[in-house]
Order: structure tokens, then C-alpha cells, then sequence
């Protein structure tokens, strides 16, 4: 199916645990993000890929690993959950990073116990 | 620190009334300016996008931008029930990096 898409839609994890969310687009868009929405926070950048094998960092880095091997896929990687990193994380990608339009996927939520 | 306001709301309108939603954002070297629509559990989608000053308007959205006053606004004409839901204002900042800094955005409800 075209479009993109995020999976796990639903996560539930211990702290201290690593956890992987994964991202795929099927229209070979260039740039790729990472957000996180909390209440009261509205959508937060996380790391942000310009290209494959090309990614930054945004407003709230801290604990998340990214890679980007691939145009289509942009993993979103954190290497020891705690508790403040339950959240909603939402995929996006556009065709350019400074004027376009960002697409985003459905969304993860992820409770870290 | 790159910042983009919003009111959170509440914001209430009957039906049929124009919804007034507003955003200002804290860089004067701004471009790029967006505003999208997420209903609850949803993801975001756009709804306006914005570049020069001046007004753009697109079937009962008209987006509104003063880069001089470093605001930006979202005005519905004619709301619809179906128009609840948050809007959020998307600002992408000129830095040395890529950025696009979201504001907290404004729970729109249209009473029928």
C-alpha cells in the first residue's frame, strides 16, 4: 500500500528495555521525521533525516537512536526506555525540509512501565 | 529559543459562525508556515500552507500572515461539527538546520 506507515501501532514496554518503532514510505520521499506528541507539548521533532545515511538531531534527542540505511525506512530506536518516554510518536516525511508539506503516519503509542 | 504560541483553547463557535484560531511565533527569519488539522487519535494533516504576507484562502479556510507582527492566523468560515478538532501551527525556522517547530495547538469545538 502507498503511504506511510508506522509499526508497532501499540507498545507496552518495561523501563530499561530497548525498543525499536518502525517507519516506512512508499513514495521515495527525500526527508524523514521523528516527532513525539504530548499533552500540553504538542508534536516534539525528535531526529530528522535529510537523506539515507544522513540524519539530525531536533528539539529532544536525548535517549532515541535513528539510522537510515535506506530511503523508505527510518527507524526510531530507544536503547533503554524510561518512563517519561511514553508518548504518541509519529512518522513523517516530505519531499523537502524547508517549504513542504510533512505527511504523517498513524502514529505508536508507546507506554514505558 | 525557537517558540510558536498558541491558545490552547477551548475554543467554542456555533455552527455556521467563523473560527478565529491564532498563532505567533518567536523568529523573524521564519519562511514557511502551516497549519494542520488532527482529530483525536488521528494523525496530523494539512489543512494551509503560507509563505508571503497577506491572506491565502482555499474553499472555507482563509490563512493569514503578518510577518512584521510575527503572527499567523486560521480563520473558518461557515464551521461545521465536523471541523472540531486541534489545530496546530507549524513554523519552520531558518537556522543552520533544518526545524520545524510545532505550537501546542488550539482544541476547536462547533456546537451544532
Amino acid at each position: 500500500d502507498a503511504g506511510i506507515t508506522q509499526s508497532p501501532r501499540y507498545k507496552i514496554t518495561e523501563t530499561g528495555r530497548q525498543v525499536t518503532l518502525m517507519c516506512h514510505q512508499t513514495w521515495s520521499h527525500s526527508y524523514m521525521f521523528w516527532y513525539r506528541q504530548d499533552l500540553g507539548h504538542g508534536l516534539r521533532l525528535i531526529y530528522y533525516s535529510a537523506a539515507a545515511d544522513i540524519t539530525d538531531k531536533g528539539e529532544v534527542p536525548d535517549g532515541y537512536v535513528v539510522s537510515r540505511s535506506k530511503t523508505e525506512n527510518f527507524p526510531l530506536t530507544l536503547e533503554s526506555a524510561t518512563r517519561s518516554q511514553t508518548s504518541v510518536y509519529f512518522c513523517a516525511s516530505s519531499t523537502s525540509g524547508t517549504s513542504d508539506t510533512q505527511y504523517f503516519g498513524p502514529g505508536t503509542r508507546l507506554t514505558v512501565l | 529559543q525557537k517558540e510558536v504560541e498558541q491558545n490552547s483553547g477551548p475554543l467554542s463557535v456555533p455552527e455556521g459562525a467563523i473560527a478565529s484560531l491564532n498563532c505567533t511565533y518567536s523568529d523573524r527569519g521564519s519562511q514557511s508556515f502551516f497549519w494542520y488539522r488532527q482529530y483525536s487519535g488521528k494523525s496530523p494533516e494539512l489543512i494551509m500552507s503560507i509563505y508571503s504576507n497577506g491572506d491565502k484562502e482555499d474553499g472555507r479556510f482563509t490563512a493569514q500572515l503578518n510577518k512584521a507582527s510575527q503572527y499567523v492566523s486560521l480563520l473558518i468560515r461557515d464551521s461545521q461539527p465536523s471541523d472540531s478538532a486541534t489545530y496546530l501551527c507549524a513554523v519552520n525556522f531558518k537556522t543552520g538546520g533544518f526545524k520545524t517547530i510545532f505550537g501546542a495547538g488550539t482544541r476547536l469545538f462547533v456546537k451544532a
